[in-house]
């Protein structure tokens, strides 16, 4: 069964500091691979996506994702975090040929400190 | 380019009652998704449509929720009688298509918070 696990509950981060938040996935076969962000009495806003190339992806805002498959891991990062990206961020993967479902992380809380 | 759009934006009820939210997908997106987000977790897919047709209901609890979506564009969800553990969050969301095989990408409307006392 295809499950998406975000291990930590917050994360708190200087302004400035690098950011990291962590994503495993558990899914059988090629997974495609979703960042989302939630800020207070919003939407999910797409942060960026891995289907297939090159590992490192590139997203809005300047955050960014590494695709691991040995590891199978996802984690988001940005090399220095602001006060504005204190969000719920969550994690997602979609299996093709699977249940057809997108399975989300339970998130995570970040909070930039000043 | 619109957004995908939902109304109540908040909602409090009492346990049995009924309440119903509304979406209005994104111009053209032929699925539409409900979405199910308890505090402290991710959302859980209730309701997925192709058009006007149901792809994927499996975890809609059809004892007390059902969803329609007339003419393909815009979908209702209706909880009769609501239970205290239906508190959560109701998000609505569409892609251009999804199938097996492929997979486009879901744009989120900003959600219904339903509070059942």
């Amino acid at each position: 069964a295809q499950s998406v696990a975000q291990p930590e509950d917050q994360v708190n981060v200087a302004e400035g500091n690098p950011l990291t938040v962590k994503c495993t996935y558990s899914v059988s076969g090629n997974p495609y691979l979703f960042w989302y962000v939630q800020y207070p009495n919003r939407g999910l806003q797409f942060l960026l996506k891995y289907i297939t190339g090159d590992n490192l992806v590139k997203g809005s805002y300047g955050f960014e994702a590494e695709f691991n498959k040995s590891q199978t891991s996802f984690h988001l990062k940005k090399p220095s975090a602001l006060v504005s990206d204190s969000a719920l961020y969550f994690c997602a993967a979609f299996f093709l040929y699977g249940n057809n479902r997108l399975a989300f992380g339970k998130g995570n809380q970040v909070v930039v400190i000043p | 380019e619109a957004g995908v759009a939902q109304s109540p934006r908040y909602k409090i009820i009492e346990k049995r009652q009924s309440v119903a939210f509304w979406c209005n997908p994104i111009s053209g997106h032929a699925t539409l998704y409900w979405y199910q987000q308890i505090l402290g977790q991710g959302p859980k897919l209730l309701i997925q449509f192709q058009n006007n047709g149901v792809v994927d209901d499996s975890q809609l609890p059809k004892d007390r929720f059902s969803a329609e979506r007339l003419k393909g564009v815009d979908s209702t969800l209706k909880i009769q009688p609501a239970k205290l553990e239906d508190s959560a969050v109701y998000l609505c969301a569409s892609s251009s298509g999804a199938g097996q095989g492929t997979y486009n990408e879901q744009f989120f409307g900003p959600g219904t918070r339903l509070t059942v006392l």
